[in-house]
């Protein structure tokens, strides 16, 4: 069954550093979404991206975060210069849009800030 | 904010007894997705709702979506241990495509 595939899995950085987290969708689908999951707390809503560019993003992405699809495969988050509340699970997902929109998961990348 | 409001937090159950569980929302949403996250695992799409008054069924699962597209409600019966995990549902608007709103989980623990 196809899946999306998230590398990697836990990435550890000092603050102030950056970081690439990356994803790998589903061949055939054309919409891409970041969400977040702070420990213990619900998963939010960070960037949808769409035809090369992002079509909705959260108040949470801000200057600091970015998306980029530099292939035919690869989705990738960058976040500039991390701060301690940057600490979370990074989820990426995927959809073949259309109306009725059914998204798929990644594992995630447990990403935490020293 | 759209909000989802999700209850129980949090259920402690004997294995073979049924689990319910609900979310609502003062919003209105043209889709409900119910998810389920097992530990260090991201949420894996149990079952999905478009029309208002929709009862949907996958295997021991069944949920429904209320009539005022406001609420929802996924049933499991017959727990077994490894139903254990959380349990999200998601609302969309017609206007944010794959912009889920989630709520805050039901956590779910069976004793064998």
């Amino acid at each position: 069954e196809p899946e999306v595939t998230q590398t990697p899995s836990h990435q550890v950085t000092q603050m102030g550093q950056e970081v690439i987290l990356r994803c790998v969708p589903i061949s055939n689908h054309l919409y891409f979404y970041w969400y977040r999951q702070i420990l213990g707390q619900k998963v939010e809503f960070l960037v949808s991206f769409y035809n090369n560019e992002i079509s909705e993003k959260s108040e949470i992405f801000d200057d600091q975060f970015s998306v980029e699809r530099p292939d035919g495969s690869n989705f990738t988050l960058k976040i500039r210069s991390t701060k301690l509340e940057d600490s979370a699970m990074y989820f990426c997902a995927s959809g073949g849009g259309g109306l009725h929109e059914k998204l798929f998961f990644g594992s995630g990348t447990q990403l935490s800030v020293l | 904010g759209q909000q989802l409001n999700q209850s129980p937090q949090s259920m402690f159950i004997q294995e073979g007894e049924d689990v319910s569980m609900n979310c609502t929302s003062s919003s209105i949403f043209n889709t409900w997705l119910w998810y389920k996250q097992d530990p260090g695992e991201g949420p894996v799409l149990l079952i999905a709702l478009y029309k208002a008054g929709e009862l949907t069924s996958n295997g021991r699962l069944t949920a429904q979506f209320g009539i005022t597209r406001k609420d929802s409600f996924l049933n499991i019966s017959a727990s077994i241990p490894s139903d254990v995990g959380i349990y999200f549902c998601a609302g969309q608007t017609g206007g944010s495509q794959g912009n889920l709103i989630f709520g805050k989980g039901t956590k779910l623990s069976v004793k064998p």
